[in-house]
């Protein structure tokens, strides 16, 4: 199964600050995901990633996916209160969407 | 919009009962998948579900589990004599959308 690693584990950003977080993993993606978990529920689906040098964005959150489909990064500008969360990068191999997800990035957004 | 719901929210056992967790996943999607997320840990995945029977499953997925689509709606994860460490949000999801979960906590 994929490995993902996440940095960093957990960060606090003031109000109005921009904020990224990464993902790392030990092989080539085929699918990258990110998805946005509050304490105690369910994962919320944010983006999917697929292709070298891919990005999108949706509202203030960005996502990336590097030319060699190894490493992705979500960047959310302009934090809110409403970006508080977990946030979860998974991999799906080919062929299949069996999610192996990354440990998780909590962030707190100080008011 | 179609989503994943899952019954019920929170069920509290005790050791060496059956339990039985309900999802409904969405009507057309064709992939069907359990995870675990014991607090504070990763979300695992458990076992994948595709043309009614299962395609993949985890070495978590003993022989104390099942799963079952009995009424080609609903999809079932059964464990059948659940132990302590069994406690665990349990996430069914269809496709990539996951449901609510469900907490399980084993006495």
């Amino acid at each position: 199964s994929q490995e993902l690693e996440q940095s960093p584990q957990s960060l606090i950003v003031q109000e109005g600050k921009n904020l990224t977080i990464n993902c790392t993993s030990s092989k080539t993606l085929y699918g990258l995901y990110w998805y946005k978990q509050k304490y105690g529920e369910g994962l919320i689906f944010l983006m999917m990633l697929q292709k070298g040098g891919e990005e999108k964005s949706h509202e203030k959150i960005t996502a990336k996916l590097d030319e060699k489909k190894q490493q992705s990064s979500l960047h959310i500008t302009a934090s809110q209160p409403s970006h508080a969360g977990i946030y979860l990068c998974g991999a799906t191999p080919w062929g299949d969407y069996k999610l192996s997800f990354g440990a998780g990035t909590t962030v707190t957004v100080r008011a | 919009e179609p989503e994943v719901t899952q019954t019920p929210s929170h069920q509290v056992t005790q050791m060496g009962q059956e339990v039985i967790l309900r999802c409904v996943p969405i009507s057309n999607h064709l992939y069907f998948y359990w995870y675990r997320q014991i607090l504070g840990q990763k979300v695992e995945f458990l076992v994948s579900f595709y043309n009614n029977e299962i395609s993949e499953k985890s070495e978590i997925f003993d022989d104390q589990f099942s799963v079952e689509r009995p009424d080609g709606s609903n999809f079932t994860l059964k464990i059948r004599s659940t132990k302590l460490e069994d406690s665990a949000m349990y996430f069914c999801a269809s496709t990539l959308e996951f449901g609510p979960g469900t907490r399980l906590t084993v006495t």
